[in-house]
């Protein structure tokens, strides 16, 4: 497709059981970013990967957190042992360093809600 | 650390009003971001400034880069409520072949009719 692709776009899970969230980026976009949004909040960033570099995992809350990219594409965000608290929405953006000067698109999100 | 704070947090407004939020940081910038994030959708691009002093114009909205390009403003005139949604500054963060963007907290503006 044309743009970031998130699935699912909606996950009801219950407490204490594992999530993993898809991230399909724009084809060639070698940075990947996963950032974390509350109701009415700014974007929380959780990881950043940029193609062969180690990625920067600096924003990811816990140890239950944990994300991976295959081949430079794909990204899974893996939530184990979910709490209420990480109820929220989930954004996966991808960009290209052209000139200097990147732009982040953003895919619609996965809501998650535990319950 | 938060590296680029945006003010104010939450405006509303009534139509027809103008406005302006901030986007401030301590830090040079070689480029800064402006994104409009609408409900249940993701943040989208409005304008990239590269240049100190910079003015860049959207229809009603007036984009600037300080001289000094560790700030931005975006001034709206004449706000809408299709103006509604989060405001998002963004620049940045450079070291070795990464090229990191990092967002502030936004600014959450609601426009009545």
């Amino acid at each position: 497709g044309a743009g970031v692709s998130q699935s699912p776009s909606n996950k009801v899970t219950e407490k204490g059981k594992d999530v993993e969230l898809r991230c399909d980026p724009i084809s060639g976009h070698t940075a990947l970013y996963w950032y974390r949004q509350s109701l009415g909040q700014g974007l929380e960033f959780l990881i950043y990967f940029q193609g062969n570099s180690a990625p920067d995992k600096s924003g990811l809350p816990s140890d239950r957190f944990s994300a991976e990219r295959t081949g430079g594409s794909v990204s899974t965000l893996t939530i184990q042992r979910t709490q209420q608290e990480d109820s929220a929405v989930y954004l996966c953006a991808s960009s290209l360093v052209i000139g200097g000067v990147t732009e982040a698109f953003f895919g619609q999100g996965t809501r998650l809600t535990v319950v | 650390t938060q590296l680029l704070e945006q003010s104010p947090q939450f405006l509303s407004i009534q139509e027809g009003e103008n406005l302006t939020v901030y986007c401030n940081s301590s830090s040079v910038f070689s480029s800064l971001q402006w994104y409009r994030q609408e409900p249940g959708e993701g943040p989208v691009l409005l304008v990239t400034v590269v240049t100190g002093g910079e003015v860049k114009k959207l229809k009603r909205l007036t984009f600037q880069f300080g001289d000094a390009r560790k700030d931005s403003s975006l001034h709206i005139t004449a706000a809408q409520p299709g103006d509604t949604g989060l405001y998002l500054c963004a620049g940045p963060f450079i070291w070795g072949s990464n090229y990191k963007l990092t967002f502030g907290k936004g600014t959450l503006l609601t426009v009545n009719p």
